[in-house]
């Protein structure tokens, strides 16, 4: 069975500070890992993936995440914060049956103050 | 065009209605999806459609009866709900096998 933990309910930064968001999984075959946004009030957008290739891997809006098997994370980072970053964030890993079937972490809410 | 639509925004019904949540992508996306979202949880996937077939339902109660009457198109049919049915009902769609985009929802509420 697949899983993640998502360390941080709440992340706090300044704007233009580092974010680090953690995920660490457990899967029983090679995973496939994403990192979704929410914003307020609206759907989820995926901001990346790793599907086994380049183990950094880089997403929209400046994000990328960095797979590392011996420590089974895929952190997200952004080098510097903006307030429209400010959103809820899901680590998600794919299911055995094929990674239509994601299970998500229970997500990360990023806050950015000026 | 890389959106997903859903319609509608808000729907509030009763517990012996019928209702239907729609879905539209124009994006050519095979894959389309139909995921629940209580609020500060994650989603749940429902059901999965690949090649307009139902590839995936996740052990759903009947009372949801999902439709794909084309490529471009998803209905989710509601009917004798319960009140913990109340969620934001996401759509999403993709080209391969994990969802990309997903529309804003439909923020159902049952009475």
């Amino acid at each position: 069975a697949q899983s993640v933990t998502q360390l941080g309910s709440h992340v706090s930064v300044s704007e233009g500070a580092l974010v680090l968001l953690r995920c660490n999984y457990s899967s029983s075959v090679p995973p496939y890992l994403f990192w979704y946004v929410q914003y307020p009030n609206q759907g989820l957008q995926l901001l990346l993936k790793y599907t086994s290739a380049a183990t950094l891997v880089k997403g929209i809006n400046g994000f990328e995440a960095e797979f590392k098997k011996s420590e089974t994370s895929f952190h997200l980072t952004k080098p510097s914060a903006h307030m429209s970053d400010a959103a809820e964030y899901f680590c998600a890993v794919s299911g055995e049956s094929g990674y239509s079937t994601l299970t998500f972490g229970k997500g990360t809410m990023l806050l950015v103050s000026p | 065009d890389t959106e997903v639509t859903q319609t509608p925004k808000h729907l509030v019904m009763g517990m012996t209605n019928k209702k239907s949540l729609k879905c539209e992508q124009h994006m050519g996306h095979r894959a389309m999806y139909w995921y629940k979202q209580k609020a500060k949880k994650p989603p749940e996937l429902m059901f999965v459609y690949s090649y307009e077939k139902l590839s995936i339902n996740e052990s759903v109660p009947s009372r949801f009866s999902p439709e794909c009457p084309n490529s471009s198109l998803l209905n989710l049919h509601l009917h004798a709900l319960q009140p913990e049915d109340s969620a934001l009902y996401l759509c999403a769609s993709s080209h391969d096998r994990a969802p990309q985009f997903f529309g804003p929802g439909t923020r159902l509420t049952v009475l």
